[in-house]
C-alpha cells in the first residue's frame, strides 16, 4: 500500500520548546518535502530532500531544520518553537526530482502557545 | 520566480451544476500542471496531471484546459455533487532540469449544496 505517514497528527507546544515532526514513506521515493499550510496561503515549501543527507532549503526555511538519515524517513525540527510556527505541516514524497507528482501525508496540526 | 494566482477563493454551486476554477501562472516555460483535492483533515490528493503539450484532458467528470498563450489552467467539474466539496489547489512545475519543486495556488474552497 503506497503511503506517506506523519506523526504526530496533532501537537501542542509552548513557545521555546523543541518540536520534532516525523514523516515516513513506503514507496522508496528519492525525494521528500516539508510544507506548511496556512489559511489563504496555499502550501509553502520549507525544505526538500533529494536523498539521504542531501537536503536543500525551500522558500521558507528560516526557523526549521531537517534530517534524513534513511530514504524512507524525513524529519522536520523546530528548535525553540515560535507562535508564528503554528500551522499545519505536510510531508510529501516523489519518485525523484524529474517526477513532479507528489504524494502527500495527512498532515500534522501544530499549535505553539 | 514562478507565481500562481488561483480564483475564485470560494465557490458555491448547486448539485448538478458545473464548477470552474482558474489558475494563472507567470513563467511561460512552465511544463507540468497539476490539480489536487484536499478534503477536511486530510492531505492533498492528486486529481489530474497535464504536460504542456496537452491542451485538454478529461477524466471521470473532470476537464482540465491549458491555455499556454494566456498562461491559464482551468479545472471544470461537470455535474458537481456534494462529495466534490473540498479545497482544490492547482500546482505547476518548471521544465527541463526539474528541481522537483511545485508552486501552488492558494486554493479554492468548493461547496456543492443539494
Amino acid at each position: 500500500d503506497m503511503k506517506v505517514t506523519q506523526m504526530p497528527r496533532y501537537l501542542i507546544k509552548r513557545m521555546g520548546e523543541n518540536v520534532l515532526l516525523e514523516c515516513g514513506q513506503d514507496m522508496s521515493h528519492e525525494t521528500m518535502y516539508w510544507y506548511r499550510q496556512d489559511p489563504g496561503l496555499g502550501l509553502q515549501l520549507i525544505y526538500i530532500s533529494y536523498d539521504v543527507d542531501s537536503n536543500s532549503e525551500g522558500d521558507i526555511p528560516k526557523g526549521y531544520r531537517v534530517s534524513r538519515k534513511k530514504r524512507e524517513h524525513f524529519s522536520l525540527i523546530l528548535d525553540s518553537a515560535k507562535t508564528n510556527q503554528t500551522s499545519v505541516y505536510f510531508c510529501a514524497s516523489s519518485l525523484g526530482i524529474n517526477y513532479a507528482e507528489q504524494f502527500f501525508g495527512p498532515g500534522t496540526r501544530l499549535t505553539v502557545l | 520566480g514562478e507565481q500562481v494566482e488561483q480564483r475564485p477563493p470560494h465557490l458555491s454551486v448547486p448539485e448538478g451544476d458545473s464548477a470552474v476554477i482558474i489558475c494563472t501562472y507567470t513563467d511561460s516555460a512552465t511544463a507540468y500542471f497539476y490539480w489536487y483535492k484536499q478534503e477536511p483533515g486530510a492531505g492533498l490528493q492528486l486529481l489530474m496531471s497535464v504536460f504542456s503539450n496537452v491542451d485538454r484532458k478529461e477524466e471521470q467528470g473532470l476537464t482540465v484546459l491549458l491555455n499556454k498563450k494566456d498562461k491559464q489552467l482551468s479545472l471544470n467539474l461537470t455535474a458537481a455533487h456534494p462529495g466534490d466539496s473540498a479545497v482544490y489547489f492547482c500546482a505547476v512545475s518548471g521544465p527541463g532540469a526539474n528541481t522537483g519543486k511545485l508552486t501552488f495556488g492558494h486554493g479554492t474552497i468548493l461547496r456543492v449544496h443539494p
